[in-house]
Parts: structure tokens; sequence; C-alpha cells
């Protein structure tokens, strides 16, 4: 199947520096990217969608100004969580939609999700 | 999307098939259903989806009821490696820019 990779697998930070995640798809190109963020012992939530060449959707309650999302190239997209604070520490994921080419057109295929990055703030 | 609801555990023993149910009483025509599992501390892994025909491939069974108001998935042998929390998720799919909604999921534990 499709591989999707994050780097870094793990961080840890002071308080008030800014971290940068990528998230990347390594044998496809990948026009949509979604980031997630799951706390400890809960569901992952969407934070934002990331369309390569324009501007990130973001969830309500997402300060976009603090998740700097950057999708410059079919196969990257970025997270950059500025002034991080202790409440950022989570584990965030990313993934992306193959899309194929089948004998009836264009298939879209499920979505393959990254490994994780863990953030922990100091 | 239509909402699902699954149990918050489940145990197995491992050798034996685990079933993991899933209502999802609402689900419309054009929405499929969807598994993954997580592993603990990794990300989602895809297992199968199915529209409403029953589906099987070289991790699990899907086995979905004749109204679709609910499905099951099944792990035939169950191993230790199985262990995590399953993620039963319906939506209209295939949908390319579309994420998917994660509910709490089902936290399996296999046991020796």
């Amino acid at each position: 199947g499709a591989v999707v990779s994050q780097h870094p697998s793990w961080v840890i930070c002071k308080s008030g520096t800014s971290v940068k995640i990528e998230c990347r798809s390594l044998d496809f190109q990948a026009t949509t990217m979604f980031w997630y963020r799951q706390f400890p012992k809960q569901s992952l939530m969407l934070m934002a969608t990331s369309n390569e060449g324009s501007k990130a959707t973001y969830e309500q309650g997402v300060e976009k100004d603090k998740f700097l999302i950057n999708h410059a190239s079919l196969t990257l997209s970025t997270l950059t969580v500025t002034s991080a604070h202790p409440e950022d520490s989570s584990f965030y994921i990313c993934s992306a939609s193959l899309r194929s080419r089948g004998l009836a057109g264009v298939k879209w295929n499920e979505q393959f999700f990254g490994p994780g990055t863990r953030l922990t703030v100091l | 999307d239509a909402k699902t609801t699954q149990p918050p555990s489940m145990d197995c023993a491992e050798g034996r098939a685990a079933n993991l149910p899933c209502n999802h009483s609402t689900i419309s025509g054009n929405e499929y259903v969807y598994w993954y599992r997580q592993i603990h501390s990794q990300g989602p892994q895809y297992i199968i989806h199915g529209l409403k025909n029953n589906e099987t491939n070289e991790m699990a069974s899907l086995i979905i009821t004749e109204d679709r108001k609910s499905s099951t998935l099944i792990l035939p042998h169950a191993t230790l490696r199985d262990t995590a929390v399953y993620y039963c998720i319906v939506r209209v799919a295939p949908n390319y820019g579309q994420n998917f909604v994660f509910g709490p999921g089902t936290r399996l534990s296999v046991l020796p």
C-alpha cells in the first residue's frame, strides 16, 4: 500500500519555541492532506485540511496563526506549531488520499495515515 | 456522515476469532463502512471497507447486515499484535477531499 511518513517521530521543546512537523507521501502524489491531533486516551480530532498550492482549511477552534500549514508540493505538507506551550503537547498525525485510475476512470482510494509525531512541550 | 456506536472495550483470547460490532443505524445509501485500527502510539491503519456486500481481505472480514444498520469486523485468528483500538467509520466514499471522523472506537485486548 501507499506510504505516508512523518518527521520527526517525536520532539521535545521548550515553551515558547516553534516546532515544524513534516508529512510526506512517499510513493504517490497527494493534492489533499489532513492534520489530526490526538490527546492521551482520546480519539483523533481533525485540525485542518491541507491543499497543495492553496491555503489550508482549519476546523473550528483551531488557531490558524498558531498552527501554520504549508503544502508546497504534491508530496509534502508541513505543520508548524508556533510559540508552543505545554497544552500543545499531543500526538500529531497526518493523512493523505491516494488517487488512482481504474478501468472505470479515476478512483479515490482509502486514506493512508502517517505514523504520527509526539510533541512534548516543557 | 452517519455516526457509529461501538463497545468501548473487548477482550479476545489469542488464536480465537475476534468479532467487533458496530451500529450505524442512520447510514445513508451512498455511505460506506470503513474499519481502521490504531496500535498504541502509531497512526491509524486501514483494515477494510464495504458498501453492502461482505468483504474479505488478508487482514479481516467485514460482515454487513442486509439493512446495513450494523456490521461486524472479524479477525479470524487474533494474535497479541492485534491489540489496538478499532474504529468503525461511515462516510460517503471514495471521496478524495474528505477527512475521516473518528469516534472513540473499541479497545481490543488480545490475551495470551
